[in-house]
């Protein structure tokens, strides 16, 4: 069965203190990773597209990465702003299957 | 007006209403989606559309009808909804198929 999984669900940071958010995923099929930040009362906003293993993608204070099991966003030095919610999603083979993770809630403190 | 804009931003309805979400996009897609965000839940593709054709219907019930007249523009038709229906409904475009995706703001319904 398809799946995407989100880990922490939720973490807090201190201005400054570099970390990593997972997306771990179960696909019969990768065609595409997808990277989102949702802040509350918005739609998901695009950052990241990965399509291989060992792909990598960097904006500003955000850098995606994509082994074949799993994506990570690092941030590095984060500011206050960067709170919001990440969001991950994978495309399948099956064109029309997109699958979405729960998200990881990152608020960071000044 | 840019991007994916949705409307209304906020609808309450009862169960035995009928009501429509609207959605525009001015990216100059060709496929456009409608989600559904529940709490505590990821988001849930409800429709497809692609080149102003449903490509796919996750089992989606059929209080929920969706209408796409042109590449623009995709509506929800929402009737007879129950409570469980109440959540952030997100429309969003993408270029083609697969791609990555554009969103509104979505609509926040409460089905009272």
């Amino acid at each position: 069965e398809d799946q995407v999984t989100q880990s922490p669900e939720a973490l807090r940071l201190q201005e400054g203190e570099s970390s990593s958010l997972n997306c771990s995923y179960t696909v019969s099929g990768l065609r595409g990773l997808f990277w989102y930040r949702q802040d509350p009362g918005k739609g998901p906003e695009f950052l990241f597209t990965l399509y291989s293993a060992g792909e990598e993608k960097e904006k500003e204070r955000l850098k995606a990465t994509l082994t074949k099991k799993e994506s990570f966003l690092h941030i590095t030095a984060p500011k206050p702003e960067d709170s919001a919610t990440y969001l991950c999603a994978v495309r399948t083979d099956n064109f029309n299957k997109f699958y979405f993770g729960s998200g990881t809630k990152l608020n960071v403190k000044p | 007006e840019t991007g994916v804009t949705q409307t209304p931003r906020h609808l309450v309805m009862g169960m035995t209403n009928k009501k429509s979400l609207k959605c525009e996009q001015h990216l100059g897609h060709n496929a456009m989606y409608w989600y559904k965000q529940s709490a505590k839940k990821p988001l849930e593709l409800m429709f497809v559309y692609s080149l102003e054709e449903r490509v796919e219907n996750n089992s989606v019930p059929s209080r929920f009808s969706p209408e796409c007249p042109n590449s623009s523009h995709l509506f929800l038709h929402l009737h007879t909804l129950q409570p469980e229906d109440s959540a952030l409904y997100l429309c969003a475009s993408s270029q083609d198929q697969g791609y990555e995706q554009y969103f509104g703001p979505g609509t926040r319904l409460t089905v009272t």
